[in-house]
């Protein structure tokens, strides 16, 4: 099956900084990669969708200027929380869309965990 | 606007057991649902979908209902086993627009006691 993978799993920063967070789609090309946020016990809430070669589109509520994203090739999307609050604290999930034998299929990366202090 | 949701928030079962977990969904547009497993900590694990040109579908261990006429979607885990125990979500999607975006339901915890 498709991979998709994600870096850091985890990570712990300071309130004021910036954290980058990866999504590569490992055997296959994705044009369009998706970023989520998950709270405990919580569904996926999808923040953007990020598209090779173009500007990100934002679901309503999502600020831009804060989650940046970057979707510089066919195998890679980043996603940057940029001066990180408590608040920011949750689980960031990205999935890769891969279009192949008829099938539109999303694969999930396994997650970041952030913790903002 | 438009959001898939599900009935049973939680499901605990025997092992051995047939699961059942259901999805209401209110898009009568949509025609793609997929069925994602997330275990804690990770990501979610694509288990099955379909199609809304077919009513059902099965793969191993797994069975995928739909039912446009009430807008329902259902997924059978047959002979559950202690691994099965995650949370399931269901999702949709109207093909060809918004570059496969998918709406997630709210999710459903099976437990599955040995």
């Amino acid at each position: 099956g498709a991979v998709v993978s994600q870096h850091p799993s985890r990570v712990i920063c300071k309130s004021g900084t910036s954290v980058k967070i990866e999504c590569r789609s490992l055997d296959f090309q994705a044009t369009t990669m998706f970023w989520y946020r998950q709270f405990p016990k919580k569904s996926l809430m999808l923040m953007a969708t990020s598209n090779e070669g173009s500007k990100a589109t934002y679901e309503q509520g999502v600020e831009k200027d804060k989650f940046l994203i970057n979707h510089a090739s066919l195998t890679l999307s980043t996603l940057t929380v940029t001066s990180a609050h408590p608040e920011d604290s949750s689980f960031y999930i990205c999935s890769a869309r891969r279009l192949a034998g008829g099938r539109d299929t999303q694969y999930f990366g396994p997650g970041t965990r952030l913790t903002v202090l | 606007g438009e959001s898939v949701g599900l009935h049973l928030p939680t499901l605990s079962v025997q092992e051995g057991d047939n699961s059942i977990i259901n999805c209401a969904y209110s898009n009568s547009a949509s025609d793609y649902f997929i069925w994602y497993k997330q275990e804690s900590g990770k990501g979610p694990q694509f288990i099955i979908d379909i199609r809304s040109n077919m009513d059902k579908r099965q793969g191993q261990r797994v069975t995928v209902l739909l039912n446009k006429t009430v807008k329902h979607l259902s997924l059978q885990i047959a002979a559950t086993q202690p691994g099965d125990s995650a949370v399931y979500f269901c999702a949709e999607n109207v093909d060809g627009t918004s570059y496969g975006k998918l709406t997630f339901g709210q999710g459903t915890i099976l437990t599955v006691h040995p």
